[in-house]
């Protein structure tokens, strides 16, 4: 199947700090990614949507200001989390939509952030 | 509006089969998907249906009925390992994923 990869896996960060996510599908072209959070015993709650070269679409109750998205390429989208605070400490999760019929995801590994 | 439900939690013996059944209420339907996802981990894929029937692959099978709105993933001969939460997610007119909460499935031996 298609691979997706994210980092850091994990990242540990004081509150007011910034903090960046990366996420790459490695043997495809993903124009449309997906950023989710999910925390603990929970399922997965849709954050926005990231298309390449234009804004990315968030869903409602997600702050565009504070989750910043970027999706300049055809491989990579970049989720930036500003000004972090505790509770935004989660598992955060991104998923690159594969060009074919089923138009199935597939997901990264996740980035478990902390902040202190 | 738009829902999925399935069971929050399972228990099964190794060994034995269970089902995992998923209904759903979508604003347009373009395939349903299972995923499995370990705890502390990311999803993984193991099927999708968008025609009526069974679909089987290894130990897993899934089916669907879209005139019920209803699937079911079924996995035979459970290992210890299978123990994880699985989810059912459809995809609706504008082929985006809307996901149910997830049944947490544990194997006792």
């Amino acid at each position: 199947g298609a691979v997706v990869s994210q980092h850091p896996s994990w990242v540990i960060c004081k509150s007011g700090t910034s903090v960046k996510i990366e996420c790459r599908s490695l043997d495809f072209q993903a124009t449309t990614m997906f950023w989710y959070r999910q925390f603990p015993k929970q399922s997965l709650m849709l954050m926005a949507t990231s298309n390449e070269g234009s804004k990315a679409t968030y869903e409602q109750g997600v702050e565009k200001d504070k989750f910043l998205i970027n999706h300049a390429s055809l491989t990579l989208s970049t989720l930036t989390v500003t000004s972090a605070h505790p509770e935004d400490s989660s598992f955060y999760i991104c998923s690159a939509r594969v060009p074919s019929d089923y138009n199935e995801q597939f997901f990264g590994p996740g980035t478990r952030l902390t902040v202190l | 509006g738009q829902n999925i439900d399935q069971p929050t939690e399972m228990t099964a013996t190794e060994g034995a089969i269970v089902q995992i059944n998923c209904t759903y209420q979508t604003s347009g339907f373009n395939g349903l998907f299972w995923y499995q996802q370990h705890a502390g981990e990311a999803p993984t894929f193991l099927s999708y249906n968008v025609l009526d029937g069974l679909e089987e692959k290894g130990r897993f099978s899934s089916f669907l009925s879209r005139s019920k709105g209803y699937s079911y993933l079924l996995l035979k001969e459970l290992q210890m390992k299978d123990s994880a939460s699985y989810l059912c997610a459809v995809s609706d007119s504008n082929y985006q994923l809307i996901w149910g909460a997830g049944t947490k499935l544990i194997i006792k031996p």
